[in-house]
């Protein structure tokens, strides 16, 4: 069965912009988070969502926000853009997280804000 | 809060065995992942432990102590391949999964 699915994988944008960027989880996953990764903080938990509601946030401001479809397929904004939103940004998606259901990530969308 | 503390970085011998900890807090705590990530590349499971003890998957072995916070990712017959970065990750009572920074390993000949 096909993967998580990640677009675009490379993106750069100027400081102030906004960015959506996508993720298709795997066919009957209906959870979905997404992560900041930098060589510095690691994998740094963004937001989770379930059935199209966001179920967990972690401490990133206001620019930072989602949304999941009725698909499972989910999309994640940053508004504003600052040079230090420049990270490879990760989407992970399972069947259901409670329970420790194993995630399957995506490649990512590496974001450049210049 | 829900450190997830993991060393940097490590270095070891192809053959050797080497031993990655990770230390966690208990609070609400489910369960304990591990993940595997080369360079460039998605983090991929290698392991899920929510009991006490040792769970054995070939030359990947994962441990866990509740009582103390504390797992381990044990690599046994170092490959070069296996240089990349080891993610321990906690999953917590409120559905929360958080990371650690990641610990590179090095395996040299």
């Amino acid at each position: 069965k096909a993967g998580v699915t990640q677009t675009p994988r490379y993106l750069i944008k100027t400081r102030g912009q906004q960015v959506t960027l996508s993720c298709s989880p795997i066919s009957g996953h209906r959870s979905v988070s997404w992560y900041q990764q930098t060589p510095g903080q690691g994998l740094q938990f963004l937001f989770e969502y379930f059935s199209e509601t966001q179920r967990n946030k972690g401490n990133f401001p206001g620019r930072f926000s989602g949304r999941q479809f009725s698909n499972s397929r989910s999309e994640m904004n940053v508004s504003t853009l600052e040079l230090g939103d420049s990270a490879l940004y990760l989407c992970a998606s399972s069947y259901n997280r409670v329970g420790g259901t194993e995630a399957f990530f995506g490649q990512g969308t590496r974001l450049t804000v210049v | 809060g829900q450190n997830i503390d993991q060393p940097t970085e490590m270095t070891a011998t192809e053959g050797a065995i080497v031993q990655i900890n990770c230390t966690y807090q208990t609070s609400g705590f489910n369960g304990l992942f591990w993940y595997q990530q080369h360079a460039g590349e998605a983090p991929t499971f290698l392991s899920y432990n929510v009991l006490d003890g040792l769970e054995e998957k070939g030359r990947f072995s994962s441990f866990l102590s509740r009582s103390k916070g504390y797992s381990y990712l044990l690599l046994k017959e170092l490959q070069m391949k296996d240089s990349a970065s080891y993610l321990c990750a906690a999953l917590y009572n409120n559905n929360d999964m958080r990371f650690g920074a990641g610990t590179r390993l090095t395996v040299k000949p």
